[in-house]
C-alpha cells in the first residue's frame, strides 16, 4: 500500500467512550501530522511530530492524545468527546527539507460524536 | 499571526471557462505556499508548491502565481472540466512545520 492511510474511515462515538484512529504513512517520511477539519471552518493543526518527537501540540484539549511510536505510525486517542468535536481527521506527513517541504495527506477519518 | 483568506468562497463557472482563485496572508515572512484540491468527504492533494523565491509555479492546465510582498496568490485554471469541481485550499508555511489554511474555494464546473 501507498502513500498515507487512515483507520477507520468513518466512527461513530458516544461522549464516554474511547476510541484510537490510526495513520500510516509508507512515503519513508520523517514528520506525521494531525489535522481537525470542521465544517466552515479552516483546516485546523492539531500535532506536529518530528522524528517522533512531538514539536507542537496547538492547544489542543486533553481529550485528544496522540501516540507516535515510531517514524510510520501515528495515533489520536479519544476520551469523551464532545459534540463539538465531530468533524473530519486527517493526517498527514512530510519529509522536512528546508522550503521545499510537501505534506502529503491521508483520505481522513469522518468522526462523529452523539 | 497569520491569517489566509481565500475569495470567492464559491464560484460556479461553465466548463470551458478560464477561472482565478485568490488567497491573501497577512504575514510576508513565509517559506512556501502550496495550493491543495479537495474532493468531498477526501483528503488534500497537493496542486502546486511555490517556494518563497518563486514567481510562479505551473503544472499542465494549472498556474500559480506568488507575490509576497503584498501577500498574494492567484491559482489560475484554465479550461475548466467538470473534473476540476473540487474545494481548493490555500496554505502558508512560515517558520516552523507549521501550515495555515485558507477556508477554501468551492468551485463547480458544469457541463
Amino acid at each position: 500500500e501507498t502513500g498515507v492511510t487512515q483507520t477507520p474511515r468513518h466512527l461513530v462515538m458516544g461522549m464516554t467512550n474511547k476510541k484510537s484512529l490510526k495513520c500510516e504513512q509508507h512515503l519513508g517520511h520523517n514528520a506525521m501530522y494531525w489535522y481537525k477539519q470542521s465544517a466552515k471552518k479552516p483546516l485546523e493543526l492539531m500535532f506536529v511530530y518530528n522524528f517522533k518527537e512531538q514539536t507542537e501540540n496547538n492547544s489542543v484539549p486533553s481529550r485528544f492524545s496522540p501516540e507516535c511510536p515510531n517514524s510510520s505510525h501515528l495515533f489520536l486517542h479519544l476520551h469523551t468527546l464532545q459534540p463539538e468535536d465531530s468533524a473530519l481527521y486527517l493526517c498527514a506527513s512530510s519529509q522536512l527539507r528546508g522550503d521545499q517541504e510537501t505534506q502529503y495527506f491521508g483520505p481522513g477519518t469522518r468522526l462523529l460524536v452523539l | 499571526k497569520q491569517e489566509v483568506t481565500q475569495i470567492p468562497a464559491a464560484l460556479s463557472v461553465p466548463e470551458g471557462e478560464n477561472l482565478v482563485l485568490n488567497c491573501s496572508f497577512t504575514d510576508s515572512a513565509i517559506y512556501n505556499l502550496q495550493w491543495f484540491r479537495q474532493d468531498p468527504g477526501k483528503g488534500l492533494t497537493s496542486l502546486l508548491l511555490i517556494q518563497s523565491s518563486q514567481r510562479e509555479q505551473t503544472s499542465g492546465r494549472l498556474n500559480a502565481s506568488l507575490d509576497k510582498s503584498s501577500g498574494r496568490s492567484t491559482l489560475y485554471i484554465a479550461a475548466s472540466q467538470p473534473g476540476d469541481s473540487a474545494t481548493y485550499l490555500c496554505a502558508v508555511r512560515g517558520g516552523s512545520e507549521k501550515l495555515v489554511f485558507g477556508k477554501g474555494t468551492k468551485l463547480t464546473v458544469n457541463p
